[in-house]
């Protein structure tokens, strides 16, 4: 089992521009997560799907912020136009039947200049 | 300018002691907690849960103990060694109704062993 699988590692990006980070579940799993860490606000749960249906999106800070699961096997988050406070390491994780046996991806370090 | 950030607690412990790690949750109706450990550049990783129908939990060299009472979680770690210097989050889920839940993250807790 691979795990969960999130691309690029690494992202520098200039401000205004768009950035669109990827997320690959574990096989199975029914339910994705997209959480954002930075030192001043930790772990925040920005947005989660169950079956590729996106049920929580109340943590997605704001517009310029959007998400899509289009199948099972694949997430996308998309920040469009990003600024320099974007700037975090997100997070994918997936799991099966909700919190229990989340699985976390290695994330994806954004900066924004 | 850039934002101060946010010092996490420390915890340091010689190479062999037990490590006590302790988490206040916030939701009396939170059903699920689970400590997971980070490393540099990693994810979080799953160490240990509890469902809140139980008082305590047993792994490998990890225990946690569930105080509903005072809404208080522990990690507590036996004959701790360098490999497990890392932050240490714990975790609550609080139930959705049928959507399943999400869980909520504590601030974390950087352990540091000295060898």
């Amino acid at each position: 089992d691979a795990g969960v699988i999130q691309s690029p590692r690494h992202e520098v990006t200039e401000m205004g521009q768009e950035v669109t980070l990827r997320c690959k579940p574990i096989s199975g799993h029914d339910y994705l997560f997209w959480y954002r860490q930075t030192m001043m606000r930790g772990l925040e749960l920005l947005i989660y799907f169950n079956n590729n249906v996106p049920i929580d999106d109340s943590g997605m800070p704001e517009d310029r912020f959007s998400a899509k699961m289009p199948n099972a096997s694949f997430s996308t988050l998309k920040i469009q136009p990003s600024e320099p406070r974007d700037s975090a390491v997100y997070f994918c994780a997936s799991s099966l039947a909700g919190a229990y046996g989340y699985t976390f991806g290695s994330g994806t370090r954004l900066t924004v200049v | 300018g850039e934002s101060v950030g946010l010092h996490l607690p420390t915890l340091s412990v010689q190479e062999g002691d037990n490590s006590i790690i302790n988490c206040a949750y916030s939701n009396s109706a939170s059903d699920y907690f689970i400590w997971y450990k980070q490393e540099s550049g990693k994810g979080p990783q799953f160490i240990i849960d509890i469902r809140s129908n139980m008082d305590k939990r047993q792994g490998q060299r990890v225990t946690v103990l569930l105080n509903k009472t005072v809404k208080h979680l522990s990690l507590q770690i036996a004959a701790t060694q360098p490999g497990d210097s890392a932050v240490y989050f714990c975790a609550e889920n609080m139930p959705r109704g049928d959507q399943g839940g999400k869980l909520i993250f504590g601030q974390g807790t950087e352990l540091s062993v000295k060898p």
